[in-house]
């Protein structure tokens, strides 16, 4: 895999469901794997930064883990709100930032 | 607040001309990146200084040039401007060189329209 790809490109869930997405980059010359927030009209938010295989990191209702070795990361949304609408991107630090395009998720009251 | 500041938030010009966009990073952040993003296009890394040195390039174009100052902050040249080069243009600063696990923290950007 040459760039990060991200699925799927949109999710809509009803508020309370739990979600996840998928993360791909390429695993040589790996430094980090970023995940970001990003609203419309805003710019874009960090969430987790993670460096090593089998790394899980936590903020609140979020969570990510990452797998180095396969090259994938998962981010897991517990119990969707309207707030958490947002398109979450994955970059990939391979000695220079590869962006996924995203995943647009919208949260239904 | 990032604590990131771009100057300044919107640009118009012509073809042909030359800008320069600013960017200040975080008090104690030594690296700075810029990104594009396009019209319907996700974001773009251009490039990356850590401490006032080059650390890393992506898709910037010859016509486009940055550089970052004794005091961190960093100007990214855009010249002979095309239509294509409108754009919503990102800063993010973060502490480290990249390689550590450090987080980017963005700017508010600055939108350049190209008459």
């Amino acid at each position: 895999i040459l760039n990060v790809e991200q699925s799927p490109q949109s999710l809509h869930v009803q508020e309370g469901d739990s979600t996840n997405f998928t993360c791909s980059f390429p695993s040589s010359n790996f430094y980090a794997l970023h995940w970001y927030r990003w609203e419309t009209a805003k710019s874009p938010e960090a969430l987790f930064v993670m460096t090593l295989n089998g790394d899980e990191k936590k903020k609140g209702r979020i969570s990510a883990t990452l797998n180095t070795k396969e090259g994938y990361s998962y981010l897991y949304i517990k119990g969707s709100q309207p707030e958490d609408s947002a398109t979450y991107l994955c970059v990939g630090n391979n000695n220079d930032m590869r962006f996924g395009a995203g995943t647009r998720l919208t949260v239904k009251p | 607040d990032s604590g990131v500041t771009q100057t300044p938030k919107h640009l118009i010009t012509a073809t042909g001309q030359r800008v320069t966009l600013r960017c200040s990073p975080r008090s104690g952040d030594l690296s700075v990146y810029w990104y594009q993003q396009s019209l319907d296009q996700g974001l773009q890394f251009l490039i990356q200084y850590y401490n006032g040195e080059e650390r890393a390039k992506g898709n910037i174009l010859e016509r486009f040039s940055a550089q970052q100052f004794p005091d961190l902050h960093s100007e990214l040249n855009l010249s002979s401007l095309e239509l294509g080069d409108s754009a919503l243009y990102f800063c993010a600063s973060s502490v480290g060189d990249g390689r550590s696990g450090q987080p980017q923290h963005f700017g508010d950007g600055t939108r350049l329209s190209i008459l």
